[in-house]
C-alpha cells in the first residue's frame, strides 16, 4: 500500500514547550491529510482536516490556536502542539488521501502514518 | 450525528477458525466502507475497502456489505495468532473524512 511517514515517532517534552510533528506521503501526492489523536483504549478522534494550500478545518472542541496545522505541499503536513501540557499527552496519528496509482487510483482510501507518541512532563 | 457501531469484544476464536466482525452504520448516504487493523501501540492499517453490495475477497479476508441493512462485516478465514488486534470499521460519505467505530478486539488462541 501507499506509504505515509511521521517524525518523530515519539517525543518527551516539558510542559509549556511546543512540539512539531511532520507527516509525509512518500509515494503519492496527498491532496488531503488528516490529524487524529488517540488516548489509551479509545478510538481515533479526528482533530482536523487539511487540504494542500488552504487552512485546516478543525473538529469541534479542537483549539486551532493550540494545534497549528500547515499543509504546505502535496507531500507534507505538520502539526505543532503549542504550549503543551500533560493532558496533551497522547498518540497523534496522521493519515493521507490521494491518488495512489499502485492501488488502481482508488481515491477514497486513507493511509495512516505510524503515529507519534507525545508525553508532556 | 453519524454513527458507526461495533461490538467492542473481546472476540476470541481458536487458531484456524473463522473470525466474524460486524459493523452497523447510521448514515444511509455512506458510500465507502473500510476495515482497518490496529495492533496495540501502532497506527491503523488498511485491510479492505468495499463500495458495492455483496462480498469482496482478498486472501483470507472477505468484506461483506449490505446497504439496505446498513451493515458491513469482515470475515477472517484460517485465523492466525498474528491476526490478534483491534479491527476498526470506518465509513466515508462523499469527500468527507472517515467515521470510525470504536473497534472490536480480536484474540486468536493458539
Amino acid at each position: 500500500g501507499a506509504v505515509v511517514s511521521q517524525h518523530p515517532s515519539w517525543v518527551i517534552c516539558k510542559s509549556g514547550t511546543s512540539v512539531k510533528i511532520e507527516c509525509r506521503s512518500l509515494d503519492f501526492q496527498a491532496t488531503t491529510m488528516f490529524w487524529y489523536r488517540q488516548f489509551p483504549k479509545q478510538s481515533l478522534m479526528l482533530m482536523a482536516t487539511s487540504n494542500e494550500g488552504s487552512k485546516a478545518t478543525y473538529e469541534q472542541g479542537v483549539e486551532k490556536d493550540k494545534f497549528l496545522i500547515n499543509h504546505a505541499s502535496l507531500t507534507l503536513s505538520t502539526l505543532t502542539v503549542t504550549s503543551a501540557h500533560p493532558e496533551d499527552s497522547s498518540f497523534y496519528i496522521c493519515s493521507a488521501r490521494g491518488l495512489t496509482p499502485q492501488r488502481g487510483s482508488s481515491y477514497n482510501e486513507q493511509f495512516f502514518g505510524p503515529g507519534t507518541r507525545l508525553t508532556v512532563l | 450525528q453519524k454513527e458507526v457501531e461495533q461490538n467492542s469484544g473481546p472476540l476470541s476464536v481458536p487458531e484456524g477458525a473463522i473470525a466474524s466482525l460486524n459493523c452497523t452504520y447510521s448514515d444511509r448516504g455512506s458510500q465507502s466502507f473500510f476495515w482497518y487493523r490496529q495492533y496495540s501501540g501502532k497506527s491503523p492499517e488498511l485491510i479492505m475497502s468495499i463500495y458495492s453490495n455483496g462480498d469482496k475477497e482478498d486472501g483470507r479476508f472477505t468484506a461483506q456489505l449490505n446497504k439496505a441493512s446498513q451493515y458491513v462485516s469482515l470475515l477472517i478465514r484460517d485465523s492466525q495468532p498474528s491476526d490478534s488486534a483491534t479491527y476498526l470499521c470506518a465509513t466515508e460519505e462523499g469527500a468527507n473524512n472517515l467515521f470510525f467505530g470504536t473497534g472490536t478486539r480480536l484474540t486468536v488462541i493458539p
